[in-house]
């Protein structure tokens, strides 16, 4: 597609539910990037993906968060057993090119709201 | 830890300039800086990003002195349509392309 998708735009859960949330890159880009971002604050990274293995999760806060990239196009963030603190906009980024500014583009985000 | 610092807010009016000034006094030989924008319910957007002196494109102008150690967003007659939160971040060539935010600068163009 023309940009990054991320499905849905919206998600309110209960506390200790499992959530997906979904991102549809630009075709052909290799590198994709999940954020968090807390109201008033800067996006936070989380992991990057460079096709379909997870180069680098040292942002993932904990073991209730996972993804995948299976396929090396379309990923998945999953969290379990969610916590009202973990109620943020969830960013997904990707990029042909990880070493030039000019290859991210970012995604309108997943609200989640963990009630 | 977000490695460069920037007002919290600013304020401006219609078509006046408007400068944002950058802290980053840990700046690496092969950093490069990043400006990117953020409108509410959207994700970052690319403005400009620059080495040393001074670039420009066709949405604003990024100054950077000889010793790096600050740089400067200058967005020409600003509109009410660049309100907005305005990241300064580095970039080091060759890294896995994580971008580390800090807080933003929030401006607010009034009519």
């Amino acid at each position: 597609g023309a940009g990054v998708s991320q499905t849905p735009s919206n998600k309110v859960t209960e506390k200790g539910k499992y959530v997906e949330l979904r991102c549809d890159p630009i075709s052909g880009h290799t590198a994709l990037y999940w954020y968090r971002q807390s109201l008033g604050q800067g996006p936070e990274f989380l992991i990057y993906f460079q096709g379909t293995g997870a180069a680098d999760d040292s942002g993932l806060p904990n073991d209730r968060f996972f993804a995948v990239r299976p396929e090396g196009s379309v990923s998945t963030l999953k969290i379990q057993r969610t916590e009202r603190g973990d109620s943020a906009v969830y960013l997904c980024a990707s990029s042909l090119n990880p070493g030039t500014e000019y290859g991210y583009t970012f995604g309108s985000g997943t609200r989640l709201t963990v009630v | 830890l977000a490695k460069t610092t920037q007002p919290i807010s600013m304020d401006s009016y219609e078509g006046q300039e408007v400068n944002i000034t950058c802290s980053h006094n840990n700046i690496a030989t092969n950093d490069y800086i990043t400006w990117y924008q953020q409108f509410p319910s959207q994700g970052p957007r690319f403005i400009i990003q620059g080495y040393k002196t001074k670039v420009t494109n066709e949405v604003a102008s990024l100054f950077i002195p000889a010793d790096r150690k600050s740089s400067t967003l200058s967005l020409p007659r600003v509109s009410l349509s660049d309100t907005a939160v305005y990241y300064c971040l580095l970039y080091g060539s060759g890294n896995t392309g994580k971008l580390i935010f800090g807080q933003g600068t929030t401006l607010q163009v009034k009519p």
